[in-house]
């Protein structure tokens, strides 16, 4: 079974400024996905951005970025010029790869509260 | 392109009811899958159907049970309804093409059981 480990259950930075949310994670697969998702207040999740572990390069999403640590199966997530509308919960989350067709879901971390402030 | 369609948004029952939950996927999407989300135990897979069949089950006794149609929406179902069965339940649908590119979620049924 796959585990995913948030540290941080509430981060909280000044409107601009570059903030980074951790997460590791622990598994026995060699062929897996690993993706950030966004909870705002609306409760809609939201895909940040994702990563297939078979690629070295780093995965970027316009202001986000990963690093990608596997052989110390570490995944946090970079979010550069914050904005108000960051403010949310958010996931890091796992899956197997899959094959034949179809997934077997998602591990998720508990999450972290990210509060950018005015 | 519409998204993910989780029909009711809120939803009030009694202890020892049943309750029957929709999904309907992004046209296209053959896989769908199901989570709880509850303050406590956070996300929690419960299960997933592709192509009708169900892949892969969470660790959730049998009165959460589930299915998915040959148009691909799914349903599930929660048998004898217990306080603790109060949660977000998120359906979330996905495609398969070779390049995966993640769930799409849908905003969720938030069951209260009373």
């Amino acid at each position: 079974a796959q585990t995913v480990t948030q540290s941080q259950p509430e981060m909280s930075v000044q409107e601009a400024e570059t903030v980074t949310l951790s997460c590791t994670y622990d598994t026995s697969e060699s062929n897996y996905y690993l993706f950030w998702y966004k909870q705002p207040p609306s409760r809609q999740m939201i895909l940040v951005i994702r990563q297939e572990a078979y690629k070295q390069q780093n995965a970027t999403e316009n202001r986000f970025s990963v690093n990608f640590q596997k052989a110390a199966k570490s995944f946090s997530l970079k979010i550069s010029d914050s904005q108000l509308g960051d403010t949310a919960m958010y996931f890091c989350a796992f899956m197997k790869g899959y094959s034949g067709g179809g997934a077997d879901g998602l591990t998720f971390g508990k999450g972290t509260h990210l509060i950018i402030q005015p | 392109k519409a998204g993910v369609t989780q029909t009711p948004r809120y939803l009030i029952k009694t202890r020892g009811q049943q309750v029957t939950l929709s999904c309907s996927p992004i046209s296209g999407h053959r896989s769908v899958s199901w989570y709880q989300q509850t303050p406590g135990q956070g996300l929690q897979f419960l299960f997933e159907y592709f192509s009708e069949t169900q892949r892969n089950k969470g660790n959730f006794p049998g009165r959460f049970s589930g299915r998915q149609f040959s148009n691909s929406r799914s349903e599930m179902n929660v048998s004898t309804l217990e306080l603790g069965d109060s949660a977000l339940y998120l359906c979330a649908s996905s495609s398969w093409t070779g390049e995966y590119g993640g769930y799409t979620f849908g905003s969720g049924t938030r069951l209260t059981v009373v």
